[in-house]
């Protein structure tokens, strides 16, 4: 399966911050999501956005989606140290949810 | 109280054995998947199961081979293994549009 693309690849800031994570795909999609994956850890389920959605909140976590540009950002806010993980943006751009297309994920460090 | 648990969680073992990954999930998903995870974190869908029916196959080498004895479970046998199986190998299960991950398998290859 091709992978989507995210970027930036990593991203460093001061706990406090908002981080932002941007991700884009090829075709047209269903719905798109986002996950998190600490270190060492498996991925957990963040955020679904569909695709005649906008944006879409879930505590510090804001998604918007741009079909037209074809592309996602993740948004948190007030990041803190529990933060820091890696993100990934999966869509249904296969065809099928069963075999989403994920991205190469965004390596996220908030420093204390 | 594990929605999807996966053992072993660590496994180091020699070129050309065979081992099994085993996986079970308490969701009551109808849907379960294997994933690769390489060293560069890219994440590859190896197999997914529905309803105890193969509905992905990937293409992955034959020495790979799933068994799903009920919705429950799914689990990865490894014949034959080779250095470049070396990974993170996740379960996952879902129903609807949201995945459930396993804490992940590390394999390493010696």
């Amino acid at each position: 399966s091709q992978q989507g693309e995210e970027d930036p690849q990593a991203l460093s800031i001061q706990e406090g911050e908002n981080a932002t994570m941007n991700c884009s795909y090829k075709t047209s999609i269903n719905n798109l999501q986002w996950y998190r994956q600490n270190s060492g850890r498996g991925l957990v389920h963040l955020i679904l956005i569909r695709s005649n959605e906008r944006e879409k909140h879930s505590g510090r976590l804001r998604v918007t989606l741009d079909t037209s540009k074809k592309s996602s950002s993740l948004l948190i806010t007030a990041s803190r140290a529990a933060d820091t993980a890696s993100y990934f943006c999966a869509t249904d751009e296969g065809g099928s949810n069963y075999q989403l297309i994920w991205g190469a994920g965004t390596k996220l460090i908030i420093k204390p | 109280d594990t929605a999807v648990s996966q053992t072993p969680k660590y496994l180091v073992t020699q070129m050309g054995n065979d081992k099994s990954i085993k996986c079970e999930q308490n969701l009551g998903h109808d849907t379960m998947y294997w994933y690769k995870q390489d060293s560069k974190k890219f994440l590859k869908i190896m197999f997914s199961y529905n309803n105890k029916e193969l509905i992905i196959n990937e293409t992955v080498p034959n020495r790979f081979s799933p068994k799903s004895p009920d919705k429950a479970h799914l689990n990865l046998h490894i014949n034959s293994l080779e250095l470049g199986d070396s990974a993170v190998y996740f379960c996952a299960s879902s129903r609807g549009r949201g995945y459930t991950f396993g804490s992940g398998t590390r394999l390493t290859v010696v």
